[in-house]
């Protein structure tokens, strides 16, 4: 059981490159969500999504992309990478047994993304 | 909307001292949850505690101990005895019922000196 697993751990993007970041649970979670975390903000959701072909929009959605064609797969698209992308970025998942808000969040490693 | 206010943003200890991370939620839910999450130096998010909003009751957990009070919507984390391997960064997070994703604090980041 890897729980949340995230690809890559690192990258570098120059501006206006795209690239998606891979998200993937192995807990048959119907519930998974991006968070992004900048120095002194905490974590603030990007989109997020309650299961397979429904996804919304969170805190900070502009700028990605995301879609979820399976229960597993969760990634996050974005097409054209500018500087204030540069983050570390958070894939995260929860069952939705008892009320969706109860139950923990399970956190991948995070992706450490920086856009030059 | 909901919000979360860590104001410690760096506290610095020597080890064995006893150290309170402070945690101020609003809600206009009835319904809501809180947690709280340490991150080390390793980057990973770890989770601590989960209390929901009509239960409260403290709670301790070996070193660790959490103080909910509604009345001033608080839910602070107090560390007895405190060690090296305890610094880190710690979120304080809110869940609303029926909320799709959690409402972070900005995190305190606590240091332990040997």
């Amino acid at each position: 059981n890897a729980g949340v697993t995230q690809t890559p751990k690192f990258q570098v993007l120059k501006t206006g490159q795209s690239m998606t970041l891979q998200c993937a649970q192995d807990m048959n979670h119907e519930y998974m969500s991006w968070y992004r975390q900048d120095p002194g903000m905490g974590l603030r959701l990007i989109h997020y999504s309650v299961g397979a072909g429904i996804t919304d929009q969170g805190e900070v959605p502009n700028g990605y992309n995301v879609s979820r064609s399976t229960t597993e797969d969760f990634p996050l698209r974005l097409l054209s990478a500018a500087p204030s992308q540069t983050s570390v970025y958070f894939c995260a998942s929860k069952g939705t047994s008892l009320s969706i808000s109860y139950n923990e969040q399970f956190f991948g490693p995070g992706t450490r993304l920086t856009v030059l | 909307a909901q919000k979360v206010t860590q104001a410690q943003t760096e506290i610095s200890v020597v080890e064995k001292e006893d150290v309170t991370l402070d945690c101020v939620y609003e809600t206009r839910d009835t319904t809501y949850y809180l947690f709280w999450y340490k991150q080390p130096p390793s980057g990973e998010l770890v989770f601590l505690i989960r209390r929901n909003s009509f239960d409260e009751q403290n709670e301790i957990s070996g070193r660790y101990s959490w103080n909910f009070q509604k009345s001033t919507s608080s839910f602070n984390f107090t560390i007895t005895a405190s060690q090296v391997v305890d610094s880190a960064v710690y979120f304080c997070a809110l869940s609303e019922a029926g909320a799709d994703g959690l409402t972070f604090g900005k995190g305190t980041h606590l240091i332990i000196q040997p």
